[in-house]
């Protein structure tokens, strides 16, 4: 079974910076694993952030960015505001098995 | 402005069927990427299902067998029927849609409520 890995928590300062990372069982992460991201607050829908590893939706803040960081995909959030807090998830695609796969989340605290 | 809506979704006994419908404007159904993905009770988002533009289906192993995506061009929506429903389908279910390759995920619905329990 397929597992994509995620902090599960992270605390940043607010304007500081923050690192989140996604990683997959089956091996290093590539461009090929179209890595998106996506940010959620309670009580509502997820909210697309990042999709093919660094291509930002019209409306996401500048602050955010993708990359690959090493083996993992990455986002990236440079001034971190107040509003940021939320849980973050990546998502994965596994051309072989024609399946996408999300991590587990990560609930960034702005403190 | 693109919206989703998605409706369909209660209380239903384990063993039973469901379908549930998300409804597109401003967003072609029939010539886009569409997904089902699902959200159990404080935890995270499991992906279910795919119907990518050229009408291929693919499923999440723990649904495979058991759910169905479609779609009706006529009334530019989507369905999901579930089938031999357990106690663990029970979540949030929120439809998602895409353009491009890649960048499946785009917009999103607000989701619809399936709990399954007797």
């Amino acid at each position: 079974q397929t597992v994509v890995t995620q902090e599960p928590s992270l605390t940043v300062s607010p304007g500081g910076t923050v690192t989140l990372t996604c990683s997959s069982s089956t091996g290093a992460v590539t461009s090929g694993y179209y890595p998106n991201w996506f940010q959620q607050k309670p009580g509502q829908a997820p909210r697309a952030l990042i999709f093919a590893t660094n291509n930002k939706h019209s409306w996401t803040p500048a602050r955010f960015s993708g990359s690959l960081l090493g083996d993992k995909a990455a986002l990236t959030l440079s001034g971190v505001q107040p509003e940021d807090e939320a849980e973050y998830y990546c998502l994965l695609y596994y051309g072989g098995a024609q399946l996408w796969v999300f991590g587990g989340g990560t609930k960034l605290t702005v403190l | 402005e693109v919206q989703l809506v998605e409706s369909g979704g209660g209380l239903i006994q384990p063993g039973g069927s469901l379908r549930l419908s998300c409804a597109a404007s401003a967003f072609t159904v029939s010539s886009n990427y569409m997904s089902w993905v699902r959200q159990p009770p404080g935890t995270g988002l499991e992906w279910v299902s795919i119907i990518y533009s050229g009408d291929s289906t693919y499923y999440a192993d723990s649904v495979k067998g058991r759910f169905t995506i479609s779609r009706d061009t006529s009334k530019n929506t989507m369905y999901l029927q579930m089938n031999s429903l357990r106690v663990g389908d029970t979540a949030v279910y929120f439809c998602a849609g895409g353009r491009r390759s890649g960048n499946i995920f785009e917009y999103w619905g607000q989701g619809t409520l399936v709990t399954v329990s007797s």
